[in-house]
């Protein structure tokens, strides 16, 4: 079955403290990899997608990477409004167009 | 630039009632699906949409139906609500012209069932 696996559930950082989220999945197929992040009482807020192994998306303080199994959302400097969920999704190849399967999300809390 | 607009926002129903949760996107996107977020779970794809016309289920269907008489509009209909739909619901699009495209969701809608 394909799934999708993102660590930790929670991550606390200090202002300043670089740290990385992953994203694992089980490989059968893989047509495009999203990052979103999710304040809390919102929707998911899209920041990233990547599409093969090796590529790489930045966005100010975070910088997405791909790999053939894995992908990795690093966090540099963060500061506390960077606190949120973030959630990783896959669309399979093969599975109609825009059906994401989600992780769990990572909680990230930045103390000042 | 309203984006994906649900409504309402907050709803509590009885058992057994029925309702509609509303979705309006004006981006002209032909893509448009419906999620539900439970904790500790991810969000689930209930239906969705490639066009005025067609839909198709997710992962998750039992107890939910869907239309698309538009493009912009892609409501969600609670047949007999059962506390097991007590969950929030977003509602998402994204323009069909290749794959990977920006999904973007709306807001929300925050339903208990009692």
């Amino acid at each position: 079955e394909d799934q999708v696996t993102q660590s930790p559930e929670a991550l606390r950082l200090q202002e300043g403290e670089s740290s990385s989220l992953n994203c694992s999945y089980t490989v059968s197929g893989l047509r495009g990899l999203f990052w979103y992040r999710q304040d809390p009482g919102k929707g998911p807020e899209f920041l990233f997608t990547l599409y093969s192994a090796g590529e790489e998306k930045e966005k100010e303080r975070l910088k997405a990477t791909l790999t053939k199994k894995e992908s990795f959302l690093h966090i540099t400097a963060p500061k506390p409004e960077d606190s949120a969920t973030y959630l990783c999704a896959v669309q399979w190849a093969g599975t109609s167009y825009g059906k994401l399967t989600f992780g769990q999300g990572t909680i990230l809390t930045v103390h000042p | 630039n309203a984006g994906v607009t649900q409504t309402p926002k907050f709803q509590v129903l009885k058992t057994g009632q029925s309702m509609t949760l509303q979705c309006a996107q004006d981006m002209n996107h032909e893509y448009m699906s419906w999620y539900r977020q439970d904790p500790g779970m991810g969000l689930r794809l209930i239906h969705y949409s490639v066009g005025a016309g067609i839909t198709d289920q997710g992962e998750v269907p039992n107890g939910y139906n869907v239309s698309r008489s538009t493009t912009e509009d892609f409501p969600l209909r609670l047949l007999s609500a059962a506390p097991s739909q007590t969950s929030v619901y977003f509602c998402a699009s994204s323009p069909l012209s290749d794959s990977g495209n920006t999904i973007y969701f709306g807001e929300g809608s925050w339903l208990t069932v009692v």
